[in-house]
C-alpha cells in the first residue's frame, strides 16, 4: 500500500494543453518533493515545499502544498513535449525526515 | 562527470546467485541512500547512510539484503540468493548535509533481472 497516492496514473495530452497531477495522503509530512524521471535515468528534483498552503512556481510549473501538509498538486501550463516523463511526489515524515515515501508516479505524455 | 554513478547498468542473474551493486556518490556528499523501483511502483526506501553514524537499515526487505559504505564514499548493495521478486531497478542517491528539504541526487540505477 502506497503511503502517497498519485492520480492520475497516466496522462496523455496535446501540446499547449494544461494538466494537473495530484498527490494525496492521510499522513502529515514535514516537506514534500516533486521529481521528474526519464527512461533509464534517476529522478531529478523539481521542487521542495515545506509550509502548509505554500505555492511555488517554476516557469510553467506550479506546485501547491495543502494547508494540512497531507497533499500536493503539480500544475503544468501550456505543456510541451519536453515535459514528457514520470512525475513522482515524495513526502518526508516528521520523525525520520530522510526516509522519503514516494508515490507510484504519474506518466505524462505530451503529444506534438 | 560529477554526478552519482552506478555499476553495472544492467545485471542479469540466475535465481539463487549473489549479486553486488555499486554506487559512487558525489564527492563530499555525506548522505547516501539506496532505493528499489519496481515496475509501476514508486521508489521504495532501502537503507540510509549519514557520515559515520550507524546506517538506517529498516527498509531492507529481508536478511538476504545488505549494504556497506566504505570510507564514507563508495557503497555496495549485496543481494544473496537472489529471487525473481528481487527483479527491479536499484537506485542510489546522495545528498550534502542533513534533511529535511535536502536535494537528493540520483544515479541512473542498476536494472536487475533474476531469471
Amino acid at each position: 500500500t502506497q503511503l502517497l497516492e498519485q492520480s492520475p496514473q497516466f496522462l496523455s495530452i496535446q501540446e499547449g494543453e494544461n494538466l494537473t497531477v495530484y498527490c494525496n495522503s492521510s499522513s502529515v509530512f514535514s516537506s514534500l518533493q516533486w521529481y521528474r524521471q526519464e527512461p533509464g535515468e534517476g529522478p531529478v528534483l523539481l521542487v521542495t515545499v515545506v509550509t502548509g498552503g505554500e505555492v511555488k512556481k517554476l516557469k510553467r510549473l506550479t506546485f501547491q502544498f495543502g494547508d494540512a501538509r497531507k497533499d500536493s498538486s503539480l500544475h503544468i501550463t501550456a505543456a510541451q513535449p519536453g515535459d514528457t516523463g514520470l512525475y513522482l511526489c515524495a513526502g518526508a515524515p516528521a520523525d525520520n525526515d530522510y526516509k522519503l515515501s514516494f508515490g507510484a508516479g504519474t506518466t505524462v505524455t505530451v503529444r506534438a | 562527470g560529477a554526478g552519482v554513478s552506478q555499476s553495472p547498468s544492467n545485471k542479469v542473474t540466475e535465481k539463487g546467485k549473489d549479486v553486488e551493486l555499486r554506487c559512487d556518490p558525489i564527492s563530499g556528499h555525506t548522505a547516501l541512500y539506496w532505493y528499489r523501483q519496481s515496475l509501476g511502483q514508486g521508489l521504495e526506501f532501502l537503507i540510509y547512510f549519514q557520515g559515520n553514524s550507524a546506517p538506517d537499515k529498516s527498509g531492507l526487505p529481508s536478511d538476504r539484503f545488505s549494504a556497506e559504505r566504505t570510507g564514507g564514499s563508495v557503497s555496495t548493495l549485496t543481494i544473496q540468493r537472489t529471487q525473481q521478486e528481487d527483479s527491479a531497478v536499484y537506485l542510489c542517491a546522495s545528498s550534502l548535509g542533513l534533511p529535511p528539504a535536502v536535494e537528493q541526487f540520483f544515479g541512473p540505477g542498476t536494472r536487475l533481472t533474476v531469471l
